[in-house]
């Protein structure tokens, strides 16, 4: 069965801080990746997704992620965190062919220190 | 556009009562699905639907029954309520090669 493993439960970080939120997952077939983000309070909304081309994703506010297949990874980056990017961060993967469900991560929790 | 609409927001249950999580979703997607979000586990997977009349189970079914008579709505029936299942809810809906568009969120207690 697929997984999705998330390596770091909680982050802390200051402003101004790299980010790099790590997340394999265990499936040798086509897979379309994605990342959530949760803010306090708030539903999942998506932040970027990867289906096919460029192994390299850009989301929105900053965020981007890269696909390596050898490595059956999908890590979240943004070079510079602000107070706002304080949230809970998912990742998930669905089959390539049939994406009728989601498996998610247990999920990063985030917090930024202004 | 409203996207997908879950109700009722919040919900206390006594063990044992029945209820039902509605979800409606006005973007003609033809799958929807249903999590329960708690601390520490993720979104687990509880049920989902390919098309009207389609539905399966995922991977924490027991407890819980749905049907999809229409595309629009999917609705999610809590039959003999547990404290085990005082949780967070989320319907999402999508169309294939699409990422999911997510609800907000119902908050179930179960005393």
């Amino acid at each position: 069965a697929q997984s999705v493993s998330q390596h770091n439960h909680h982050v802390i970080l200051s402003e101004a801080a790299s980010l790099e939120l790590g997340c394999n997952y265990s499936y040798g077939g086509t897979v379309n990746l994605f990342w959530y983000v949760q803010y306090p309070g708030q539903h999942l909304q998506l932040l970027l997704k990867y289906f096919s081309g460029d192994p390299l994703v850009k989301g929105i506010k900053g965020f981007e992620a890269e696909f390596i297949k050898s490595k059956f990874s999908f890590n979240l980056r943004k070079p510079s965190v602000q107070w706002s990017d304080t949230a809970e961060y998912f990742c998930a993967v669905t089959q390539g062919n049939r994406d009728d469900k989601i498996i998610f991560g247990k999920g990063t929790r985030l917090h930024i220190l202004p | 556009n409203a996207g997908v609409t879950q109700t009722p927001k919040f919900q206390v249950l006594k063990t044992g009562q029945s209820m039902t999580l509605q979800c409606a979703q006005d973007m003609n997607h033809e799958y929807m699905s249903w999590y329960r979000q708690d601390p520490g586990m993720g979104l687990r997977l509880i049920h989902y639907s390919v098309g009207a009349g389609i539905t399966d189970q995922g991977e924490v079914p027991n407890g819980y029954n749905v049907s999809r008579s229409t595309t629009e709505d999917f609705p999610l029936r809590l039959l003999s309520a547990a404290p085990s299942q005082t949780s967070v809810y989320f319907c999402a809906s999508h169309r294939q090669n699409y990422g999911y568009t997510f609800g907000s969120g119902t908050r179930l207690t179960v005393v």
